[in-house]
């Protein structure tokens, strides 16, 4: 079935460094990717998405480009700010009818002045 | 655009009685509603597909009988948790469907004493 991975663990890092979340899936034909942020007590919003292979989703800062050859969706931003502390969330829509989502586990992300 | 509301933010109740918690879609029309349960520090859980005019779907281990969910109208889904538990209690987010992405809403914190 579709799946996604997220790396393990929060990141904590300084304000303007560069941020990597590594995302990989598994599914059988091509969906469609998307990364959520989710602040502190609020639900999800959509950061980006992208369709199709090679497609790069970018939105406040941040890339993601769907490799289908290494099944990747790496989140980047080169300068994070203390407001982009959240929990990302990788997630793939199947290709039924209905394009359910498939979550990765999320990453705490955490800025320091 | 794409913007979905909760109602309400947050519910306390009493063990035995019933919750019903409502989204809409505000400025588009879904006719695929979804229904998502958080635990602390946990990736979304999907607990059910809301199709409008139709019963919904469940995911496997989510009891259609505790959880009902009726999506009367092409902007409004209603999840109401019957006979609660301690065990309920959880941060219940919904999304709507638009084209291939979800939009959110902001969630409900259900806690039941």
């Amino acid at each position: 079935g579709n799946s996604v991975t997220q790396m393990e663990g929060p990141v904590t890092l300084s304000e303007e460094a560069f941020l990597t979340i590594n995302c990989t899936y598994t599914a059988t034909g091509y969906p469609s990717l998307f990364w959520y942020v989710q602040y502190p007590g609020e639900g999800l919003q959509l950061l980006l998405k992208a369709t199709k292979a090679d497609d790069k989703g970018s939105n406040k800062g941040f890339e993601a480009t769907y490799r289908k050859e290494t099944t990747s969706f790496h989140l980047e931003k080169g300068s994070v700010q203390v407001s982009d502390s959240a929990v990302y969330f990788c997630a793939l829509s199947d290709l039924g009818g209905n394009n359910r989502l498939a979550f990765g586990k999320g990453n705490q992300v955490v800025v320091i002045p | 655009g794409a913007v979905v509301s909760q109602h309400p933010s947050r519910v306390i109740c009493k063990s035995g009685t019933s919750v019903k918690i409502e989204c809409r879609s505000l400025d588009f029309q879904a006719t695929t509603m979804f229904w998502y349960r958080q635990f602390p520090k946990k990736s979304l859980m999907l607990m059910a597909t809301s199709n409008e005019g139709s019963k919904a779907t469940y995911e496997q281990g989510v009891e259609k009988d505790k959880f009902l969910i009726n999506h009367a109208s092409l902007t409004l889904s209603t999840l109401t948790v019957t006979s609660a538990h301690p065990e309920d209690s959880s941060f219940y987010i919904c999304s709507a469907r638009e084209d291939r992405a979800q939009y959110f809403g902001p969630g409900t914190r259900l806690l039941v004493l």
